[in-house]
């Protein structure tokens, strides 16, 4: 069974870069699939933020591309997030996630993190 | 882009069916054969009941179905027991490589 756990700070300044970490454990990434993240503020809906390929493919949503960032590390089975220019609308729980045959379905999901975005 | 939308709300009695829809367009919902239905409980990660409009991961119990016409995907709970009390989005393909989720709904089991 795929296990996935987040990892990074729970507090960040404005302004700044947001960078996180999923660590995969039960399924080597260099395996396939898609790899991504999801975020969610506290007491609303879900946003997908992107996915990569294993082979190192992204695919960002629009709304977020030009701050975005998703990596792969096949060699330490993980994959990161790197979100620049931080606000308060980025506060919100990350879940890393794993992903189909198509980018387009989160078939497993990590736990979540918070990540609060204040001075 | 818009969220896709949902009921924000949905309840019914213990043993009886409910139904949730996912309003989108013709560039989401209405081409995308890429919807999905997911379930979260207070406090939890979302957990996938659906995908590809109506198809069931090993372990989701049949009594969750999910089915699309035009532009609106539906997912119906059978039989409502007190642990499908949840909130419930949905996804779908939005072109461009580019996912969109609903805005949620939360049902409530009488």
């Amino acid at each position: 069974q795929v296990q996935l756990q987040e990892s990074g700070p729970g507090l960040v300044k404005p302004s700044e870069t947001l960078s996180l970490t999923c660590t995969v454990s039960g399924y080597s990434i260099s395996n396939g699939y898609y790899w991504g993240w999801v975020r969610q503020p506290p007491g609303k809906g879900l946003e997908w933020i992107g996915s990569i390929y294993y082979s190192g493919s992204t695919y960002y949503n629009p709304s977020l591309k030009s701050r975005v960032s998703i990596s792969v590390d096949t060699s330490r089975n993980q994959f990161s997030l790197t979100l620049t220019s931080l606000t308060a609308a980025d506060t919100a729980v990350y879940y890393c996630s794993r992903g189909g045959s198509t980018p387009m379905v989160v078939v497993y999901w990590g736990q979540g993190t918070l990540v609060t975005v204040s001075s | 882009q818009s969220a896709l939308t949902q009921p924000p709300s949905a309840s019914g009695s213990p043993g009886q069916s409910v139904t949730i829809s996912c309003t989108g367009t013709s560039s989401d919902v209405g081409s995308s054969n890429y919807v999905s239905w997911y379930q979260q409980h207070p406090g939890k990660a979302p957990k996938l009941m659906i995908y590809e409009v109506r198809k069931r991961p090993s372990g989701v119990p049949d009594r969750f179905s999910g089915s699309k016409s035009g532009n609106t995907a539906s997912l119906t709970v059978s039989g409502l027991q007190a642990e499908d009390e949840a909130d419930y989005y949905c996804s779908s393909y939005a072109g461009s490589n580019n996912l969109m989720f609903g805005g949620g709904t939360k049902l409530t089991v009488l």
